[in-house]
């Protein structure tokens, strides 16, 4: 079955700590995202990638990092100078402009 | 910058109520406008429209959109306890650029 892996859905962390959320998909998609839920807030864009070895920056990047080495493999650094790291983080791809996203069912990060 | 605005932030109703989301939209260059479903972790795909006027319609959920006026909503007939979720409005523009995505609406159904 296609779809988007994001592992682990839990993770514990304390502060100070980098921490690295995996996402993978085999659904052949070019555009790959990250975004972070917080309770009330709707989904925000961390960072997003439109094709291998190239990515931008989203709305709020700042403390994160990524790389895109591979087409299926989007993995999101969450570094030390993320100020409120704790969230649920969604993954998402897309076949390109224009088409729907397709999500991960989220990992959820605690920081404490 | 783009902007989606959704209302109301939140909605408790009785199953087999009728009701109607909200979503208004900014955006530089719109291209579509899409609205999903989340009821406890992946948001699932519910709609895509692009053009204004014509409605489009999923067993009892069906949504439309005013170009003009900048709006979509979502309805939903006969609720029931199912449609329970965070519903989200995101809009893109022209360009390659992401999706921008509203707060959202959390419905609860109540028996």
């Amino acid at each position: 079955d296609g779809g988007i892996t994001q592992s682990p859905k839990y993770l514990f962390r304390k502060e100070g700590q980098n921490v690295t959320l995996s996402c993978e998909q085999n659904l052949n998609h070019d555009a790959m995202y990250w975004y972070r839920q917080d309770p009330g807030q709707g989904l925000r864009l961390i960072y997003y990638s439109q094709i291998v070895n190239d990515f931008q920056k989203g709305d709020i990047a700042e403390g994160y990092s990524v790389s895109r080495e591979k087409k299926e493999s989007f993995p999101l650094t969450v570094t030390s100078a993320q100020k409120n790291p704790t969230a649920f983080y969604l993954c998402a791809s897309s076949i390109g402009a224009n088409s729907p996203l397709h999500f991960g069912n989220g990992t959820r990060l605690t920081v404490t | 910058e783009d902007k989606v605005v959704q209302s109301p932030l939140s909605l408790v109703v009785h199953e087999g109520d009728t009701v109607t989301l909200n979503c208004s939209y900014e955006v530089t260059n719109f291209r579509s406008l899409l609205w999903y479903k989340q009821e406890k972790k992946a948001p699932t795909f519910l709609f895509m429209l692009t053009s204004s006027g014509i409605e489009k319609k999923s067993g009892r959920l069906s949504s439309i959109l005013d170009k003009k006026e900048l709006f979509s909503i979502l309805n939903i007939t006969a609720t029931q306890t199912g449609d329970s979720a965070i519903y989200l409005c995101a809009v893109e523009g022209r360009g390659n650029t992401p999706l921008v995505f509203g707060k959202g609406t959390r419905l609860s159904v109540i028996a």
